[in-house]
């Protein structure tokens, strides 16, 4: 079974309105970290977002937030006001067990391309 | 700047052939990861290390061969037994194994690697 999946392919979204980017995952462990990374053309990974497992309330960074819901295993990103610069991949990541263990290790989900409209 | 740094930015390798991949980091970052990415896929882990003169198998560890004889270095091999490697390889690193609280991964620019 996939850990971390993310279901939408590609996606557009126009400049200055909301978009959510959908993630859910499979973990048994009580304590894990979920991460958010964009990746532009150029290749490399930028970290945006942080949700611990334990955390009581969604994370925001910006123009970023995540909508965590434990219950149903999901932590969707919902970026804000959409700009030009926006347009990249997205990835859902998610880090096993508690903080140090297993490496801290990172599995991947497939991704999400956004392509933001002028 | 501190930062992560791979080369070379594209390698053309025919097969048969070994090539070596160069991540250099000056963060003071113990652990260090090497993730493959395919066209338009997700990253694959592919070898970590936690500390000096140690690492990992990832999910993906066949055919690449890697060293950690220094904190700031961590080349990746990719051996003729590596079936199909034309991918995008790229370097991270965390702050520590114990320390903070997220302890996000840190990312190089990647290198494109091409079989002829």
């Amino acid at each position: 079974a996939q850990k971390i999946t993310q279901t939408q392919p590609g996606m557009f979204v126009q400049e200055k309105e909301a978009v959510t980017l959908d993630c859910t995952y499979d973990t048994s462990d009580q304590s894990y970290g979920l991460f958010w990374y964009k990746q532009p053309s150029s290749g490399e990974m930028i970290f945006l977002i942080y949700q611990g497992s334990y955390d009581e309330q969604n994370a925001t960074e910006g123009r970023y937030s995540l909508n965590f819901q434990k219950a149903r295993k999901s932590a969707n990103l919902v970026i804000s006001a959409s700009q030009l610069g926006d347009s990249a991949m997205y990835f859902c990541a998610m880090r096993e067990g508690r903080l140090g263990a297993a490496g801290n290790k990172l599995t991947f989900g497939g991704g999400t391309r956004v392509l933001v409209k002028p | 700047d501190g930062g992560i740094t791979q080369s070379p930015k594209y390698l053309f390798r025919k097969e048969g052939q070994n090539v070596t991949l160069s991540c250099e980091q000056n963060l003071n970052h113990d652990a260090m990861y090497w993730y493959r990415q395919d066209p338009g896929q997700g990253l694959r882990l592919i070898y970590y290390s936690q500390i000096v003169n140690d690492f990992q198998k990832g999910d993906i560890a066949e055919g690449y061969s890697v060293s950690r004889e220094k904190k700031e270095s961590f080349p990746l091999t990719v051996t003729s037994a590596q079936k199909n490697p034309t991918a995008f390889y790229l370097c991270a690193s965390s702050i520590d194994y114990w320390g903070g609280r997220i302890n996000e991964q840190f990312f190089g620019p990647g290198t494109r690697l091409t079989v002829l």
